[in-house]
C-alpha cells in the first residue's frame, strides 16, 4: 500500500516561471492537506481539500497560489510567477474520513528553489 | 497568532535517559492532538495521539500526556535511543474533519 507520493522532489524555478507540485494521497484517502515549512521553521498550513472541494484555504497567499483536488488525479498546488521567498519545502499529507486517530499522512515533500 | 507553541527550540539528552518534549496551546476547541517526528530532507511521520477525553496514551517507548485545564502536552520517550535525534512537531486540530495546526517544532539530540 503506497504511502502519500509527491513528485518532484526536487523543483527549481526561475523567478517568474510557474511551480505545479503533485501529490497522490494514499489508496482511500479522501482528505488532501498542502503544509510549507521555510529554513528554520515550521510547517505552516496552506489549504485543505476534499475531492473537487476546497474546505479550508485560510492558509494560502491570497495571489499567485492555488490549489485543486480533482475527482480523478492528484492534488495539484500551483504558484504562479515564483518569487524568491516562494523558495521552501511543500509537503501534503492525506487522511481518510472518520479516521480515529485523527493523523494525517505525510509525504517526502517537493523542495523548491527560486533561482 | 501561534495556537500551537513549543517553546523549546532544542533539547539533548543522554541515551537511555527520559526525553520531555513540550507544547501548549491556546484554543480550547482542539480535540485531537498528534506528535509528529522529522528527519531532515524526509516528511513528517505520525508518532502518536490523543484525544481530548483522555489524558495519557502510550505507545511502546512514547508517551503522550494531556493537561487539557492547563491547554498542556507533552511527550515523553524513555528510553532515548540515538535514532530518535530528529525534530519533533507537536500539532492540534479541532476535530476529525478539521486542518492540522503545527508548533515549531523542537530539535532533539541523543547524545552519546
Amino acid at each position: 500500500n503506497a504511502g502519500v507520493m509527491q513528485n518532484p522532489r526536487h523543483l527549481v524555478r526561475r523567478r517568474g516561471q510557474e511551480a505545479r507540485l503533485r501529490c497522490s494521497p494514499m489508496k482511500g484517502h479522501s482528505h488532501v492537506y498542502w503544509y510549507r515549512q521555510l529554513p528554520e521553521e515550521g510547517l505552516k498550513f496552506m489549504v485543505y481539500l476534499q475531492k473537487e472541494n476546497i474546505i479550508d484555504e485560510s492558509g494560502m497567499p491570497k495571489e499567485r497560489f492555488s490549489a485543486e483536488f480533482p475527482k480523478e488525479g492528484p492534488s495539484i498546488l500551483r504558484i504562479q510567477q515564483v518569487v524568491r521567498g516562494d523558495s521552501a519545502a511543500y509537503f501534503c499529507a492525506s487522511s481518510g474520513a472518520g479516521t480515529w486517530g485523527a493523523e494525517a499522512f505525510f509525504g517526502q515533500g517537493t523542495r523548491l528553489t527560486v533561482v | 497568532d501561534q495556537q500551537v507553541k513549543q517553546n523549546s527550540p532544542s533539547l539533548s539528552v543522554q541515551e537511555g535517559r527520559i526525553s520531555i518534549l513540550n507544547c501548549d496551546y491556546t484554543n480550547s476547541m482542539f480535540d485531537y492532538f498528534l506528535w509528529y517526528k522529522k528527519y531532515p530532507a524526509e516528511g513528517p511521520t505520525f508518532l502518536i495521539s490523543i484525544s481530548s477525553i483522555k489524558d495519557k496514551n502510550e505507545d511502546g517507548r512514547f508517551t503522550v500526556f494531556l493537561n487539557k485545564s492547563a491547554k498542556h502536552l507533552s511527550l515523553h520517550i524513555v528510553p532515548s535511543q540515538p535514532g530518535d535525534s530528529a525534530v519533533y512537531f507537536c500539532a492540534a486540530r479541532a476535530n476529525r474533519d478539521d486542518k492540522i495546526i503545527f508548533g515549531k517544532g523542537t530539535r532533539l539530540h541523543i547524545l552519546p
